[in-house]
């Protein structure tokens, strides 16, 4: 496709689970990043990946949360024994050259 | 601390008015500077991009500006319109690895 996807769109699950996020990023590009947005709050930077690298996981909130990227393109975001706090929107946007970044639409997960 | 500060929070105009939306960030050492808008529900989507070397940026009836020095920028909208009504957020990259620090936004609604 022409922009980045990301899947699902909205994900309920129950406190305690694990879930798994993915983003498609916009071919060709070799940097991808997670960020998240959560209610009331600014968006914040989860992790960066330059290839299947993560040079900075600074922004993982918890040792909870990973994330991988293989061949270079499709990214997994996962949260293992999902938290109320976990709810958010999560966001994925890719860059080429660290020029412009381009968003996904959002996957929105809830935890209840 | 990487920090930026968008105002106003929120912002209600008459449609047809001339507006400003203001920015400042801390770090002078920007890469590039990015303005997004975002629709309740939905993704971001990009605006303008102002790399560090350039002090303005134009797209139909939106302007952004950028001054280093101050650590300031403004989105200008010209001639708003209902449909403009949205949440702007502001962004600057910087560092190695280039991740958006982000604003809060700035909330608008232009009514008819």
């Amino acid at each position: 496709g022409a922009g980045v996807s990301q899947s699902p769109s909205n994900k309920v699950t129950e406190k305690g689970k694990d879930v798994e996020l993915r983003c498609d990023p916009i071919s060709g590009h070799t940097a991808l990043y997670w960020y998240r947005q959560s209610l009331g709050q600014g968006l914040e930077f989860l992790i960066y990946f330059q290839g299947n690298s993560a040079p900075d996981k600074s922004g993982l909130p918890s040792d909870r949360f990973s994330a991988e990227r293989t061949g270079g393109s499709v990214s997994t975001l996962t949260i293992q024994r999902t938290q109320q706090e976990d709810s958010a929107v999560y966001l994925c946007a890719s860059t080429q050259e660290f020029n412009e970044q381009f968003f996904g639409p959002g996957t929105r997960l809830t935890v209840l | 601390k990487q920090e930026v500060t968008q105002i106003p929070a929120a912002l209600s105009v008459p449609e047809g008015e001339n507006l400003v939306l203001n920015c400042s960030f801390t770090d002078s050492a920007i890469y590039n500077l990015q303005w997004f808008r975002q629709d309740p529900g939905k993704g971001l989507t990009s605006l303008l991009l102002i790399q560090s070397s350039q002090r303005e940026q134009t797209s139909g009836r939106l302007n952004a500006s950028l001054d280093k020095s101050s650590g300031r920028s403004t989105l200008y909208i010209a001639a708003s319109q209902p449909g403009d009504s949205a949440t702007y957020l502001c962004s600057f990259n910087a560092g190695n690895n280039r991740k958006l620090i982000w604003g809060l936004g700035t909330s608008l609604a232009v009514n008819p």
